[in-house]
């Protein structure tokens, strides 16, 4: 079975400041791990994804997420907060790429302070 | 190209009615997933489903809950005699359905509200 913890329902930051949310896995496979943004009412967009290739992932919107088998962790970064970044963030795993369901986590909604 | 659609995006239904939830999958996409997200809680997986096939229904309800993808048309997905507890989001993904191409487009999703 496959599950995904985040820690941390709500998280603040000031504009400009350091993006940090926390995503754990447990998984009896190599993981495949995703980060997907949701806005108020409206659906989930993908915003980057670990396939087993580099460990560092680089995606939209200047995000990225390091996959580090150690720490059994895919924590999303971005180095400077905009206030569009406010909204929720949901991290998920899945035994495949395609044709596989998704295990999301509970969610961390990002507030950015003006 | 069109994105993933969903219909209606708001459904108010009383007690014991059915509700019907459809989605059509973007252009090209033989794969459908519905999940459903309670209030404060993540997207749960329900059912995942090809062209008039059920691949997994682990997530499903045993009961009052169905779900469809028939050859032609939206996939479908069915409670009957809802209660209180099934007001939630509904959201359905699609993908392409070939091996390597996993990623999921998810519809806006379907905002059922059971009074």
């Amino acid at each position: 079975a496959q599950s995904v913890t985040q820690l941390g329902s709500h998280v603040s930051v000031s504009e400009g400041a350091l993006v940090l949310l926390r995503c754990n896995y447990s998984s009896s496979v190599p993981p495949y791990l995703f980060w997907y943004v949701q806005y108020p009412n409206q659906g989930l967009q993908l915003l980057l994804k670990y396939t087993s290739a580099a460990t560092l992932v680089k995606g939209i919107n200047g995000f990225e997420a390091e996959f580090k088998k150690s720490e059994t962790s895919f924590h999303l970064t971005k180095p400077s907060a905009h206030m569009s970044d406010a909204a929720e963030y949901f991290c998920a795993v899945s035994r495949n790429f395609g044709n596989e369901k998704l295990t999301f986590g509970t969610g961390t909604r990002l507030t950015i302070i003006p | 190209n069109a994105g993933v659609m969903q219909n209606p995006r708001h459904l108010v239904r009383r007690r014991g009615q059915e509700a019907r939830l459809r989605c059509s999958p973007m252009k090209g996409h033989s794969h459908v997933y519905w999940y459903r997200q309670l209030p404060e809680e993540g997207l749960k997986f329900m059912v995942y489903l090809q062209k008039e096939n059920i691949i997994d229904e682990s997530g499903m309800p045993k009961e009052r809950f169905s779900a469809e993808f028939p050859k032609e048309g939206p996939s479908i997905l069915r409670i009957q005699q809802v209660v209180r507890g099934d007001s939630a989001a509904y959201f359905c993904a699609s993908s392409p359905g070939t091996s390597g191409s996993g990623e999921q487009f998810f519809g806006p999703g379907t905002r059922l509200t059971v009074l």
